[in-house]
């Protein structure tokens, strides 16, 4: 079974800038999260969606949304960048409802640079 | 405001010997924990968990204490191995998601 992928897997980019990036879950997950990685800050929640919705929130501003396709895949965007958005942002597929179980399969990641 | 911590950024040990990583959490909902390990350019996989309702969870070298009083969890390695040189973060689940430590990096050295 081919894991968790994420494109594109490094991005650079200039403030005030937006993104997209994405992810394609393990087949047959429906829940994707998203996570950012920062040094110091470990894995902070962003958001989670399960078929298709949006289920579960973390604590970032507005410009940071995402939406999941019928086929599972996921993708999260950011507007208007800012220099403390770089970072590794990772994405997280389940066959489950939680993430009981350490049923959480995570993506390589997608490394962003911002200048 | 960090609901769980990792207060070592790293931690070094002899192969062989023991490697402990340890966690603190705050929030009374946490009843989920699991130990996640993390290789540069990898994303995290799962390692071990423990429920609320206990208070040890062993996997081959891999052991996970709980002590719900101290709101503590630690790792235990034993033996420690080169490979297990990593970046190990803890979580802990409310039910809804997860919220992760700011990791330990673990270096044994042969």
């Amino acid at each position: 079974k081919a894991g968790v992928t994420q494109t594109p897997r490094y991005l650079i980019k200039t403030r005030g800038q937006q993104v997209t990036l994405s992810c394609s879950p393990i087949s047959g997950h429906r829940s994707v999260s998203w996570y950012q990685q920062t040094p110091g800050q470990g894995l902070q929640f962003l958001f989670e969606y399960f078929s298709e919705t949006q289920r579960n929130k973390g604590n970032f501003p507005g410009r940071f949304s995402g939406r999941q396709f019928s086929n599972s895949r996921s993708e999260m965007n950011v507007s208007t960048l800012e220099l403390g958005d770089s970072a590794l942002y990772l994405c997280a597929s389940s066959s489950g409802t939680t993430a009981r179980g350490g049923t959480q399969y995570f993506g390589p990641g997608t490394r962003l640079l911002v200048l | 405001d960090q609901q769980v911590k990792q207060n070592s950024p790293s931690l070094s040990v002899q192969e062989g010997r023991i490697s402990i990583l340890n966690c603190d959490y705050t929030n009374s909902m946490f009843d989920y924990f699991l130990w996640y390990k993390k290789y540069p350019a990898e994303g995290p996989t799962f390692l071990i968990s423990i429920s609320s309702i206990k208070d040890k969870n062993e996997d081959g070298r891999f052991t996970v204490f709980l002590n719900k009083s101290a709101k503590h969890l630690s790792l235990h390695i034993v033996p420690s191995q080169p490979g297990d040189s990593a970046v190990y973060f803890c979580a802990a689940d409310a039910g809804n998601m997860l919220t992760f430590g700011g990791g330990t990096r673990l270096m044994v050295k042969p």
